[in-house]
């Protein structure tokens, strides 16, 4: 199975700050990696799909990139809702992998 | 609009059953990917079950294989999760999800229903 790390698991910063949170594959996954927010006692949803395709609605701010095995989710200028996990997922292979997350804290 | 709602969540013994409902609105399983995604209290998710009505084609996580087994109810637009022989560690919200067409990037999610193995 293709295991998913991202770093740091934890990242404190203020508002309008710029974000960079990572995720790093086992193995290539071809550019199907996808990002997603999940805040506290919600669903997650759905940010980046296939590396750097933003999901419908969702804000400039967001980007993606990377390639192989290295990723990459920034987000430019932090507003106060984007306080929340950040998960990376893999569609390369069975079974599709979720990363451990990185808590997005605000400092 | 396009919304999912899950149902069927519940306590149950270690051993015993449970039959997850995911009722699906705005869209028809036939040209998507729909799954089920699960997540333990305080913990990250975990994948468990991915369908491809189009042509029949079912995947498991290995924790859950041979246990789990997923179903539709075309008539109902009903996505469903069948658990058998629940352990301890099944405990968690369990989340439908639909793919963006037939991929496993989820574009939708249900709010998730709770699953706890006890006894």
């Amino acid at each position: 199975e293709i295991v998913l790390t991202q770093s740091p698991a934890t990242l404190s910063l203020s508002p309008g700050e710029r974000a960079a949170l990572s995720c790093r594959a086992s193995q290539t996954v071809n550019n199907y990696l996808a990002w997603y927010q999940q805040k506290p006692g919600q669903a997650p949803r759905l940010l980046i799909y296939d590396t750097s395709n933003r999901a419908t609605g969702i804000p400039a701010r967001f980007s993606g990139w990377g390639s192989g095995t290295d990723f990459t989710l920034t987000i430019s200028s932090l507003e106060p809702e984007d306080f929340a996990v950040y998960y990376c997922q893999q569609r390369s292979d069975w079974p599709i992998t979720f990363g451990p997350g990185t808590r997005l804290d605000m400092k | 609009e396009m919304q999912l709602l899950e149902s069927g969540g519940g306590l149950v013994q270690p051993g015993g059953s449970l039959r997850l409902s995911c009722a699906a609105s705005g869209f028809t399983f036939s040209d998507v990917f729909m799954s089920w995604v699960r997540q333990a209290p305080g913990k990250g998710l975990e994948w468990v079950s991915c369908a491809n009505f189009r042509d029949s084609s079912t995947y498991y996580g290995d924790s859950v294989k041979g246990r789990f087994t997923v179903s539709r109810d075309n008539s109902k637009n009903t996505f469903f999760l069948e658990m058998n022989s629940l352990r301890v560690e099944d405990t968690a919200i369990y989340f439908c999800a639909k793919g963006r067409g037939r991929t496993s990037s989820y574009e939708l999610w249900g709010q998730g229903t709770l699953v706890s193995v006890s006894s």
